[in-house]
């Protein structure tokens, strides 16, 4: 079965500061995707940045960019110019080609002004 | 607004009552999913629908649970005589899946359960 592991339950930044969280899964298929949510307290969870474990580029959205790592099974996320906006719960997930995804148990990102 | 919808966005009940919610997907996504969500864990799968098609259920699904698709649109998960261990969110997402899968899905605003 399929597992995603996030082994920093907190982290805080500096405004302004950039951030990395890790994220980490387990999985015996080579297709699949990546994807990083982010859920601001009691707000609706939204997709940040997708990868497809086929491209071996990552990917980037503005800000929020991913190093994804497929022989060693990483996939963390970069913050840069972290901004106050950016406080929230962040999941990293794992999704095969037509199945669910699959969750860790995230991070809590602070923003420190 | 063209989001996925979910209704109520709060609900109060007691043990051993039964509650419906609903969820209305993004127009013509085809993939509908449910998800529960426990206070600071990451959201579990509970089952997902194919148009109006059922496709798979998780083991957390229990015999109280159950969850329709009718015509393919909105969706209902029923809880029949509810146990406060299922006070949690309750996540419906919905994406549009092709022959090659891997769409993104998209989440509701969630239902917040409470069972006293």
């Amino acid at each position: 079965a399929q597992t995603v592991t996030q082994s920093q339950p907190e982290m805080s930044v500096q405004e302004a500061e950039t951030v990395t969280l890790s994220c980490t899964y387990d999985t015996s298929e080579s297709d699949y995707y990546l994807f990083w949510y982010k859920q601001p307290p009691s707000r609706q969870m939204i997709l940040v940045i997708r990868q497809e474990a086929y491209k071996q580029q990552n990917a980037t959205e503005n800000r929020f960019s991913v190093n994804f790592q497929k022989a060693a099974k990483s996939f963390s996320l970069k913050i840069s110019d972290s901004q106050l906006g950016d406080a929230a719960m962040y999941f990293c997930a794992y999704r095969s080609a037509v199945d669910k995804i699959i969750f860790g148990k995230g991070t809590r990102l602070h923003i420190l002004p | 607004d063209t989001g996925v919808s979910q209704d109520p966005r709060h609900k109060i009940t007691k043990r051993g009552q039964n509650v419906t919610f609903r969820c209305d997907p993004i127009s013509e996504h085809n993939r509908l999913y449910w998800y529960r969500q426990t206070l600071g864990q990451g959201p579990e799968f509970l089952t997902y629908f194919q148009n109006e098609a059922q496709l798979e259920k998780s083991r957390l699904l229990s015999d109280r649970f159950s969850a329709e698709r009718p015509k393919g649109s909105f969706s209902t998960l029923e809880i029949q005589r509810t146990e406060q261990g299922d006070s949690a969110m309750y996540l419906c997402a919905s994406s549009n899946e092709g022959l090659a899968g891997g769409e993104t899905q998209y989440f509701g605003p969630g239902t917040r359960l409470l069972v006293l």
